[in-house]
């Protein structure tokens, strides 16, 4: 069966810093990854997601996820945060042949002035 | 704008009530979701759907009950409501041609006293 770990629960970023938010999966073969953000009182959206070729993989608001097999790891990336990067991100794993998605249990996001 | 609308966005009910949660879509999805939002569990699936008429447990279907008889609708039911059912409701839906990317609603906030 596959899962999702998101070790971080809370991480506290200044303004203008870099962000790297960490996920790790269990799944037998190269899975669909995802990052998903939720703003407060809103539904999810997607950031970016990997399906196979290039492992660095480019999303939107700037956000990049780097897939490592070695390490079962799909880590996000931000080189500079805004206030408005403040939100829940929940990293996600699909299997190739089926439709539904494991979610972790998300990092909450802090952007301090 | 995820072609997903639900309703109500806000509910408050009581214990044994029964209590419908809907969700529209407009963009021909055609897998549904219907996921549980809980703190420390991420979001978790309730029930989903291939097609009209084509229902199948998730992870945590028990209280649960849904449709789907016309492929743009996909309600939610808890038949006698308890209060470890309060939580935020999300309905998502997958497009065909999109891998296995889901888009999301924006949740309803259930309550139950």
């Amino acid at each position: 069966a596959q899962s999702v770990t998101q070790p971080d629960i809370h991480i506290t970023v200044s303004e203008g810093a870099s962000l790297e938010l960490r996920c790790n999966y269990s799944y037998g073969a190269t899975p669909y990854l995802f990052w998903y953000v939720q703003s407060p009182g809103q539904g999810l959206q997607l950031l970016l997601k990997y399906f196979s070729g290039d492992t660095l993989v480019q999303g939107i608001k700037g956000f990049e996820a780097e897939f490592k097999r070695s390490q079962s790891s799909f880590n996000l990336r931000k080189p500079s945060v805004h206030w408005s990067d403040a939100a829940e991100y929940f990293c996600a794993v699909g299997p190739s042949n089926d439709y539904k998605l494991s979610f972790g249990a998300g990092t909450t996001v802090t952007v301090r002035a | 704008d995820a072609g997903i609308t639900q309703s109500p966005r806000y509910k408050i009910t009581e214990t044994g009530r029964q209590v419908t949660l809907m969700c529209h879509q407009t963009w021909s999805h055609s897998y549904m979701f219907w996921y549980r939002q809980d703190l420390g569990h991420g979001l978790r699936l309730i029930y989903y759907s291939a097609a009209a008429d084509i229902t199948d447990k998730g992870e945590v279907p028990d209280g649960y009950v849904v449709s789907r008889s016309k492929t743009e609708n996909f309600p939610l039911t808890l038949e006698s409501a308890t209060r470890s059912q309060t939580s935020v409701y999300f309905c998502a839906g997958r497009r065909g041609d999109a891998g296995n990317e889901q888009f999301f609603g924006p949740g309803t906030r259930l309550t139950v006293l």
